[in-house]
């Protein structure tokens, strides 16, 4: 597509249940981030794919996050057992190769859990 | 890690004004990046500058690598230009964002 896509928007989640989040990137970009920004905060970084290399999760604030890249492409960011400190917008990012590249970002995801 | 720090935080502007955002880091970086966030949440690509200066239309960047810093140029300032403007950076590391400078334009 023309840029990356993330879905969904807006989810609304109970506390202690599983969330999946989306992320389509923009065509033909190796490289691929989770970002988590918590309100009128900055960016966090979560995890980052590059082509089939092992993935950077070194961002993960706990074991409840994991992420997943399919055939290099779309990724799936799943949190277990959310908790409201979960509450975040969650931003995928995508660029032509790895770090030393513009970067572009989605709309994000805008989740809140109760 | 690298650490990326921003100022002002905030800046209130009268539109038409000028204005020059500061970013200092604290290592050497392949990777600077400026965006901004507009009001709905959107992160827009500004400049790509590791080193050097690039022009785009009314906004224009400078990175100094060598000392450490960027600046982000304002020229004639519009009401459309509120939002956060971040600066990251990264050495073959994730991008270090900055906590930004909330920028309002007031007409």
């Amino acid at each position: 597509g023309a840029g990356v896509s993330q879905s969904p928007s807006n989810k609304v989640t109970e506390k202690g249940k599983d969330v999946e989040l989306r992320c389509d990137p923009i065509s033909g970009h190796t490289a691929l981030y989770w970002y988590r920004q918590s309100l009128g905060q900055g960016l966090e970084f979560l995890i980052y794919f590059q082509g089939n290399s092992a993935p950077d999760k070194s961002g993960l604030p706990s074991d409840r996050f994991s992420a997943e890249r399919t055939g290099g492409s779309v990724s799936t960011l799943t949190i277990q057992r959310t908790q409201q400190e979960d509450s975040a917008v969650y931003l995928c990012a995508s660029s032509p190769t790895g770090w030393g590249n513009t970067i572009y970002f989605g709309e994000g995801s805008w989740l809140t859990v109760v | 890690g690298i650490q990326v720090e921003q100022s002002p935080p905030d800046l209130i502007l009268q539109e038409g004004a000028n204005s020059t955002l500061r970013c200092n880091f604290s290592d050497s970086v392949n990777n600077l990046q400026w965006f901004h966030q507009n009001p709905w949440g959107q992160l827009i690509n500004l400049f790509y500058i590791p080193s050097g200066t690039k022009q785009n239309g009314r906004l224009s960047a400078t990175t100094v690598a060598t000392e450490r810093y960027s600046l982000l140029y304002i020229s004639s300032s519009q009401t459309t230009d509120s939002g956060v403007y971040f600066c990251a950076v990264a050495g073959n590391t994730p991008l270090v964002f900055g906590k930004g400078t909330r920028l309002s334009v007031i007409a």
